[in-house]
């Protein structure tokens, strides 16, 4: 199946910077979504992007889909300690036995106050 | 309220015995998933089941057992033939079939302790 890198795996902020994180593959994807895990607990769902060169803003996320669909990203501007957590893309593959879903390896925010 | 229920939150076993955890979903959904996150980890695909009476094996199904025999319950069998299987064991489920993307829900998850 398709498999989605993420980069980087880590990444310290300072409370107030922006920063962006990426999920790329090195084939065409037909969607992608992204979830957030904040520590202990369970992965949430963020956003679903389908379309060529997609945007979609969530007040300080904007995710965005590569004109070729083969990479996303997830930008956050002026982190809060709110923010902290795992951040999974994650791409459904279809088949006739039953859809599943494929996660990349996250990337672990964490915010300086 | 609707969603997704797992017990217990945490599951202490000794080496060799098997051990069920539960999964529970009162969303109507066709599908359920189970997944295992390991710490620092992505989540990794144990089993699936898209409806009931039927369910595949994802990536990394050796070891495990499940079962669907109603539309809400999915649960997963950690049997003595897993060799790692302390980690953190995560059920979802979605709306269902077809060639469409759905939102995925989690329940609150298990961590399994094997010592």
């Amino acid at each position: 199946g398709q498999q989605v890198m993420q980069i980087p795996q880590y990444q310290h902020v300072q409370e107030g910077e922006d920063f962006t994180t990426y999920c790329n593959s090195s084939t065409t994807l037909s969607n992608i979504q992204w979830y957030k895990q904040r520590p202990g607990g369970h992965p949430v769902f963020l956003i679903q992007l389908v379309k060529s060169g997609e945007v979609k803003k969530q007040k300080r996320l904007t995710f965005q889909f590569g004109e070729a669909k083969k990479n996303s990203s997830l930008h956050i501007t002026a982190t809060q300690t709110t923010d902290v957590g795992t951040y999974f893309c994650a791409v459904w593959h279809f088949k006739a036995a039953g859809n599943k879903l494929t996660f990349g390896g996250g990337t672990r925010v964490l915010v300086k106050p | 309220d609707g969603g997704i229920t797992q017990s217990p939150k945490y599951l202490f076993r000794k080496e060799g015995q098997n051990v069920t955890l539960s999964c529970e979903q009162n969303l109507n959904h066709d599908a359920m998933y189970w997944y295992r996150q390991d710490p620092g980890q992505g989540l990794r695909l144990i089993y699936y089941s898209q409806i009931v009476n039927d369910f595949q094996k994802g990536d990394i199904a050796e070891g495990y057992s499940v079962s669907r025999e109603k539309k809400e319950s999915f649960p997963l069998t950690v049997t003595s033939a897993q060799k790692n299987p302390t980690a953190f064991y995560l059920c979802a489920s979605s709306i269902g079939r077809g060639l469409r993307t759905y939102e995925q829900y989690f329940g609150p998850g298990t961590r399994l302790t094997v010592t």
